[in-house]
């Protein structure tokens, strides 16, 4: 069965670095989703992106995160000048299409460690 | 805005036992979808069970089956006949057709041989 995948499992940087986060969403899916969990809270949506562009975002993705689809097959999360307070476990999640019925598949995730 | 609230974050069942874990939401929408996706350590959150609010029979699929009461605005998972394999976080979600799904904290269940 087709799975989402992320890259890398674990990233570890410094506050200020650049960060690229990866994930390669199902080949046929349309719609792609960056969540985010920090530890003990909920998980939160960050944005989705169809047909190369953000479709809905929330609050916390400001100026400091992008999203972009370099190729056919990535899916990417950037935040440009990390703080302590991104570290999270960051969700990848692609589906179909859109509305109520439409599941969400996810990736793995990737654990994210600003020091 | 709406809110999903998972009230245990950890719960222990014996194996082949039945355990039940607690979902409330807050909305004010007449039409959405509930979900229960669990998440095994290191794995992807996968889809478990699903519920539309317009339908008032409650969501079952084989050993999982959930108690969704509308106007308590409740939604719990039942899941029987408990599983090592069951052992994972729980996410409770919901979404009323937007495209951001809203998830609770999660709750830990461990399966005890």
């Amino acid at each position: 069965e087709p799975e989402v995948t992320q890259t890398p499992s674990h990233q570890v940087t410094q506050m200020g670095q650049e960060v690229i986060l990866r994930c390669v969403p199902i080949s046929n899916h349309l719609y792609f989703y960056w969540y985010r969990q920090i530890l003990g809270q909920k998980v939160e949506f960050l944005v989705s992106f169809y047909n190369n562009e953000i479709s809905e975002k929330s609050e916390i993705f400001d100026d400091q995160f992008s999203v972009e689809r370099p190729d056919g097959s990535n899916f990417t999360l950037k935040i440009r000048s990390t703080k302590l307070e991104d570290s999270a476990m960051y969700f990848c999640a692609s589906s179909e299409g859109i509305g109520l019925k439409v599941q969400q598949y996810f990736g793995p995730g990737t654990r994210l460690t600003v020091t | 805005a709406q809110t999903v609230t998972q009230s245990q974050p950890e719960m222990s069942v014996q194996e082949a036992e039945t355990v039940t874990l607690s979902c409330t939401y807050d909305t004010s929408e007449s039409d959405y979808y509930l979900f229960w996706y669990k998440q095994p350590p290191s794995r992807q959150m996968i889809l478990v069970i699903r519920q539309e609010a317009y339908k008032q029979q409650n969501a079952t699929e084989n050993r999982f089956s959930v108690n969704f009461q509308k106007a308590a605005k409740s939604f719990s998972l039942k899941i029987s006949d408990s599983q090592l394999g069951d052992a994972a976080m729980y996410f409770c979600a919901y979404t009323s057709g937007s495209e951001k799904l809203v998830f609770g904290k999660g709750t830990k269940l461990t399966v005890n041989p």
